[in-house]
């Protein structure tokens, strides 16, 4: 069956411009994280949600960035006035339940680069 | 807090040889601990996990992991690597009785040459 799938998987903004990175979570699954993984780095938590509920988003780095999950599928992952240090690629996972010892699913992720 | 410590960013080894990636953890709860594999150009996939019972968790692909409390470690082995385990692997932890969000190490290459 199709995995998580990520779109665009390529992204180059100006610096100031607002982009919208789109995830696919596998069908039927509760969970839905968001992971920002900087040249380097591991990746690190954004946010989470169970269904269309934000339960957690702690690791958004500031008010720039939005997600947003409206009907429990599809999830949208938005920066506004990019910055170079949001350089970076994002990742989501979902997951079949909420706990967590449910194995996530990554998708390809989507490659962001602010010039 | 969970952190993840990976000490080596880099590792080479020959194929047939021994490899073991390390993999350290810092908790203040107790943790459910996992190794995720990148292979080029691929996403992350899960490698293992360890969530409780038996301390020795392996994969189908012969590799292999120990979850040692006291040292607080979840080291990464295999007996003989092949060309195809060249990739970069990441240890993760996620608290018990979180919503399961995974706090990752920095990565370790492993670069397999024949």
């Amino acid at each position: 069956g199709a995995g998580v799938s990520q779109s665009p998987r390529y992204k180059v903004a100006k610096r100031g411009q607002d982009v919208a990175l789109r995830c696919d979570p596998i069908s039927g699954h509760v969970s839905l994280f968001w992971y920002q993984q900087a040249l380097g780095q591991g990746p690190e938590f954004l946010t989470y949600f169970q269904n269309e509920a934000q339960l957690d988003k702690s690791g958004l780095p500031s008010d720039r960035f939005f997600a947003e999950r409206p009907e429990g599928s599809v999830s949208t992952l938005k920066i506004q006035r990019t910055q170079q240090e949001d350089s970076a690629v994002y990742l989501c996972a979902s997951s079949l339940g909420g706990l967590a010892v449910d194995t996530q699913y990554f998708g390809p992720g989507t490659r962001l680069t602010v010039l | 807090a969970q952190s993840v410590t990976q000490l080596d960013s880099q590792v080479p080894v020959f194929e047939e040889a021994p490899v073991e990636l390390r993999c350290n953890y810092s908790s203040s709860v107790s943790v459910y601990l996992f190794w995720y594999v990148q292979y080029p150009n691929q996403g992350l996939q899960l490698l293992l996990k360890y969530l409780s019972g038996s301390t020795l968790v392996e994969s189908i692909n012969g590799f292999e992991a120990e979850f040692n409390k006291s040292q607080t470690s979840f080291h990464l082995r295999k007996p003989s690597v092949h060309i195809s385990d060249t990739a970069e692997y990441f240890c993760a932890v996620s608290g018990k009785g979180s919503q399961g969000n995974l706090i990752f190490g920095k990565g370790t290459k492993l670069s397999v040459k024949p």
